[in-house]
């Protein structure tokens, strides 16, 4: 159980166009999805945390209108990068967390996007 | 300010023991988590501390300190697969996940 999936698994786009990644939930009911962005050899960086209905928090230094992330439903969020650049390539992954067990916290892993902008 | 440390890299010989430390500072406590990251994959869970002592699961144990802000990850009988990166992470009192930036670590034959 406890399966997150992230579609498209990796993407080319050129300079200026917008692409949207979804994160979903396949087996249980995310009450909060987290997006991250990882570069090479660096750690994850938290961009936002999204609650189911509500809108989504920005880490600081994280653009908001250029990172729109909307989790409609428990079990799908999506993250759109509007008018991408080269310098927003990298490696994004979600994961996602139930408040089903309060005991654990542990935060599910979606396999990741791996997006290239030309 | 709330922060991870542990070491860049690491390198150990196959069928050998090797112990990953990290300390941490956090603003409030909800545990300790470690990740283990294979390069261009998402992290895969590994253990979840929350109280002090030692867990134990197959060849990976994970042991934690809250009065030193400490924890380790012990990994027994290594294999060439463990070659990845080691990820500690601490939850703090608003239940975000403060990140280190991971142990890179090389297993030779």
């Amino acid at each position: 159980g406890a399966v997150v999936s992230q579609h498209p698994s990796w993407v080319i786009c050129k300079s200026g166009t917008s692409v949207k990644i979804e994160c979903r939930s396949l087996d249980f009911q995310a009450t909060t999805m987290f997006w991250y962005r990882q570069f090479p050899k660096q750690s994850l960086m938290l961009m936002a945390t999204s609650n189911e209905g509500s809108k989504a928090t920005y880490e600081q230094g994280v653009e908001k209108d250029k990172f729109l992330i909307n989790h409609a439903s428990l079990t799908l969020s999506t993250l759109t990068v509007t008018s991408a650049h080269p310098e927003d390539s990298s490696f994004y992954i979600c994961s996602a967390h139930t408040n089903r067990d309060r005991e654990s916290y542990e935060q599910y892993f979606g396999p990741g996007t791996r997006l290239t902008v030309t | 300010g709330q922060n991870i440390d542990q070491p860049t890299e690491m390198t150990a010989t196959e069928g050998a023991i090797v112990q990953i430390n990290c300390t941490y500072q956090t603003s409030g406590f909800n545990g300790l988590f470690w990740y283990q990251q294979h390069a261009g994959e998402a992290p895969t869970f590994l253990s979840y501390n929350v109280l002090d002592g030692l867990e134990e699961k197959g060849r990976f144990s994970s042991f934690l300190s809250r009065s030193k802000g400490y924890s380790y990850l012990l990994l027994k009988e290594l294999q060439m697969k463990d070659s990845a990166s080691y990820l500690c992470a601490a939850m703090d009192s608003n239940y975000q996940l403060i990140w280190g930036a991971g142990t890179k670590l090389i297993i030779k034959p």
